[in-house]
Formats: structure tokens, sequence, C-alpha cells
């Protein structure tokens, strides 16, 4: 039973423009979400969170948003650079205290120069 | 090194047999994570150390599976009586908290596991 799901397995974005990647999740309990950035065979490292009691995080190029009632999170990156391109995991922590990360399964993201 | 290390990289064993995977976290890291990912997943929770204790090990999916943190730093999963569906990418990461959130892992390269 996945519960943090990412249903785009691929994007593909020019350089230059806005990337947006999804992330939709099941469980209301989820109390703070995180995206990782993974470049092949390195392991995944951490990009940005939030916590659910904000709607928008942002760091530099990277901006991510919280739709509670709609449990769904997205990552903006702009403007793409090629660089960014790797596989982003959503990442969501089950409760308050908890150590345990539930993971989307991966969007590929891939910036052409 | 500065970051997470893990050992060996690349695994490939006979249906049966037993491997164990090692994990060196970043020096000060009071907490570390076992992951597993499968092909085409992400990655999956398998057990969390805070210290020498297993605090949460609800992730290992059945008594094959075993870990260890005896002197709170380097970690060893073992794995008995692999089987194919063994195969996979094992994941360690450290923290410095206790707490995700507090602060975020940091995952090493991966073990990854293949069973014939």
């Amino acid at each position: 039973d996945q519960q943090v799901k990412q249903n785009s397995p691929s994007l593909s974005v020019q350089e230059g423009r806005i990337s947006i990647l999804n992330c939709d999740y099941t469980n209301s309990m989820f109390d703070y979400f995180l995206w990782y950035k993974k470049y092949p065979a390195e392991g995944p490292t951490f990009l940005i969170s939030i916590s659910s009691i904000k709607d928008k995080n942002e760091d530099g190029r990277f901006t991510v948003f919280l739709n509670k009632s709609a449990k769904h999170l997205s990552l903006h990156i702009v403007p793409s650079q090629p660089g960014d391109s790797a596989v982003y995991f959503c990442a969501a922590r089950g409760q308050t205290g908890a150590n345990n990360l539930f993971f989307g399964t991966g969007t590929r993201l891939t910036v052409i120069p | 090194g500065a970051g997470v290390s893990q050992t060996p990289s690349n695994k490939v064993t006979e249906k049966g047999k037993y491997v164990e995977l090692r994990c060196d976290p970043i020096s000060g890291h009071t907490a570390l994570y076992w992951y597993r990912q499968s092909l085409g997943q992400g990655p999956e929770f398998l057990i969390y150390f805070q210290g020498t204790g297993a605090a949460d090990d609800s992730g290992l999916p059945n008594d094959r599976f075993f870990a260890v943190r005896p002197e709170g730093s380097v970690s060893t999963l073992k794995i008995q009586r692999t089987e194919r569906g063994d195969s996979a990418v094992y994941l360690c990461a450290s923290s410095p908290t206790l707490v995700v959130g507090a602060g975020e892992l940091f995952f090493g390269e991966g073990s990854r596991l293949t069973v014939l």
C-alpha cells in the first residue's frame, strides 16, 4: 500500500523553464514532508522540506508547496538547469517524532539544454 | 571520509547464502537507518538505531533480516538464507539528531545486492 505517490515517472523540461514535480499522499497523519534528489550511483541527498503547518517553503530556485486538504505537494524548480537532471523522491514522516520516512517511487527529471 | 560509507558497493550471491552489508555513518551521528530500494520503487524503511539499540525494526520484512550496531557507530545488516526477492539496493543513512525533520538524513551510495 503506497502511502506516498509520485504518478509521473519522468518529466522533461527545457533549460530555463519551470519544472513542477508532484506528489500525493494518503495518510492525513503525515506532518513533515521532504524532497530528496538522487544522481545515478549515488545515495539520495536532501533538497528541501516543509512542515504541515506551512503551505510554502522556498530555498533559492526550489520551492515546495503543500496543500493539506488535497494531500498534495509539489516541488517547483525555476529556472531549471541541466545539473538538475536527476531522480526526485518525495518523502513523508509518519507522525511527530517518528523516525521512518515513507518515500514515493520517484520522478526522473531531464532538463534539456 | 566525510560522508556515509557503505561496503560492499556490489554483492552477487547465490540463493540460500548469508550476506553482510556494512555501513559507516558520519562521525558523531547518533541516528542510523537502513532502507531498501527495489527496482522502480522508492526507498523502503527497514530499521532505525538510536546509538547501539534498534529503536524501530518494524520495517524488517522477516526474521531472515537482522541488523546490529554494537558500538553505536558502524552498523551491519545481515541477511540469512537469501532469496531472489532480496535483490535490491540497500541504503544506509545517518542523522545528527534523533528526529527526522530536525535533521535530515544523509544517505550512503548503497550496496547493490543481487541474489541469483
